[in-house]
């Protein structure tokens, strides 16, 4: 069957420090990948995604290389901003293209 | 602009009682899903539909219901309240075969 598994939160770092959260999936082929990210009081919104192998997802200066050795899709920034604190889903869709499959979610707080 | 909306926001009803909470999209998007979100648990599905007179049954249905008699919407209802029923409830939408969710903003829902 389909899964996601991140690492457990919570995970607290100081501005400008670097930033990675881990991201393994099991699948039926090769599914989009994805990462969502959740701003305090709001829904989920798309971050990044990567439709196959090698691929790189990249926005806001967050990076996610898709992984299909490892079957990981890590979630990466340099350097962290008090605003990037939320909390950060990574996820699937299977091959119908129809559903998602969420990890438990990580959340990052950043301090000045 | 095209967008997601859930109302209530914040709903606190007793055990036992019926309750239904609404999801309204102008995305014109086939695709709608319920989830809700707890800590430990991430994103869990409720039930989903991929069109107008389509519901499916999702990881976590016992004592929710929906029916979608148009494509906008997709209320949620929970037939008896309970305690264990208290959640983050999140709906989001898509496009047949689309990679991206949008989700709306969230309805807070406590059981007493």
């Amino acid at each position: 069957g389909n899964s996601v598994t991140q690492m457990e939160g919570p995970v607290t770092l100081s501005e400008e420090a670097f930033l990675t959260i881990n991201c393994t999936y099991t699948a039926t082929g090769y599914p989009s990948l994805f990462w969502y990210v959740q701003y305090p009081g709001e829904g989920l919104q798309l971050l990044l995604k990567a439709t196959k192998a090698d691929d790189k997802g990249s926005n806001k200066g967050f990076e996610a290389t898709y992984r299909k050795e490892t079957t990981s899709f890590h979630l990466e920034k340099g350097s962290v901003q008090v605003s990037d604190s939320a909390v950060y889903f990574c996820a699937l869709i299977d091959l119908t293209g129809n559903q998602f499959y969420f990890g438990t979610g990580t959340s990052l707080t950043v301090i000045p | 602009d095209a967008e997601i909306t859930q109302s209530p926001r914040h709903k606190i009803t007793e055990t036992g009682r019926q309750v239904t909470l609404a999801c309204h999209q102008t995305w014109n998007h086939n695709n709608m899903f319920w989830y809700r979100q707890d800590l430990g648990h991430g994103l869990r599905l409720i039930h989903y539909s991929y069109g107008v007179q389509d519901t499916n049954k999702g990881e976590v249905s016992d004592g929710y219901s929906v029916s979608r008699s148009n494509t906008e919407d997709l209320p949620l209802t929970l037939e008896s309240a309970a305690s264990s029923q208290t959640s983050v409830y999140f709906c989001a939408s898509s496009t047949a075969g689309g990679e991206t969710q949008y989700f709306g903003p969230g309805t807070r829902l406590l059981v007493l």
